[in-house]
């Protein structure tokens, strides 16, 4: 989701459920697709990613879904666990960009024991 | 080696004040960032250097002034900044050109201009 003024969109989640965090991107040359975590008083931390000419990529409990139709991209995290709490943003790279990586809006993420 | 190493963590300085940000990686990373993020917003690019030239400036104010000395170092000198430039600093550096890009983050300065 998109930050709107200074509040973040946040995802309340359960201990052991599954996680979704949606994300738009707006530049349809875009080739690279990542998603990063960030935690509290540290640097974004790379999670997974997607080329364009994919639509889904798994990881180690996470996947990674890409609608290039309608230009959104999509983190699922599986059983999520506390360490899970942070701010997830999607990025993009590619297009007349070059390899200029661009964050969109990012999404808090609260772990409910 | 497969950290980016940023100095100091933080920084308070008044509006004359000149100091600089300091970034260092040995992965052999040519391509290095500079992103400004405030408050609850994403990371917005300030600057690239690729193969240690400038390619990028994202039409930041003058007084941040960015310097790669060599590959693996990067600076932002800072000069006559406003309180409204008191953010999270983050270096970033990734392997140019290889299909995987690759970025790595460090853990920035968190700077207050007083």
């Amino acid at each position: 989701g998109e930050s709107v003024g200074l509040h973040l969109p946040t995802l309340s989640v359960q201990e052991g459920d599954n996680s979704i965090i949606n994300c738009a991107y707006s530049n349809s040359a875009s080739d690279y697709f990542i998603w990063y975590k960030q935690e509290s008083g540290k640097g974004p931390q790379f999670i997974i990613d997607i080329r364009s000419n994919m639509d889904k990529r798994q990881g180690q409990r996470v996947t990674v879904l890409l609608n290039k139709t309608v230009k959104h991209l999509s983190l699922q995290i599986a059983a999520t666990q506390p360490g899970d709490s942070a701010v997830y943003f999607c990025a993009e790279i590619g297009g007349a960009a070059g390899n200029k990586l661009t964050f969109g809006g990012g999404t808090r993420v609260l772990v409910k024991p | 080696d497969t950290e980016v190493t940023q100095t100091p963590k933080h920084l308070v300085m008044g509006m004359t004040n000149k100091k600089s940000l300091k970034c260092e990686q040995h992965m052999g990373h040519r391509a290095m960032y500079w992103y400004k993020q405030k408050a609850k917003k994403p990371p917005e690019l300030m600057f690239v250097y690729s193969y240690e030239k400038l390619s990028i400036n994202e039409s930041v104010p003058s007084r941040f002034s960015p310097e790669c000395p060599n590959s693996s170092l990067l600076n932002l000198h800072l000069h006559a900044l406003q309180p409204e430039d008191s953010a999270l600093y983050l270096c970033a550096s990734s392997r140019e050109g290889h299909l995987n890009y690759g970025y790595t983050f460090g853990s920035g300065t968190r700077l207050t201009v007083v």
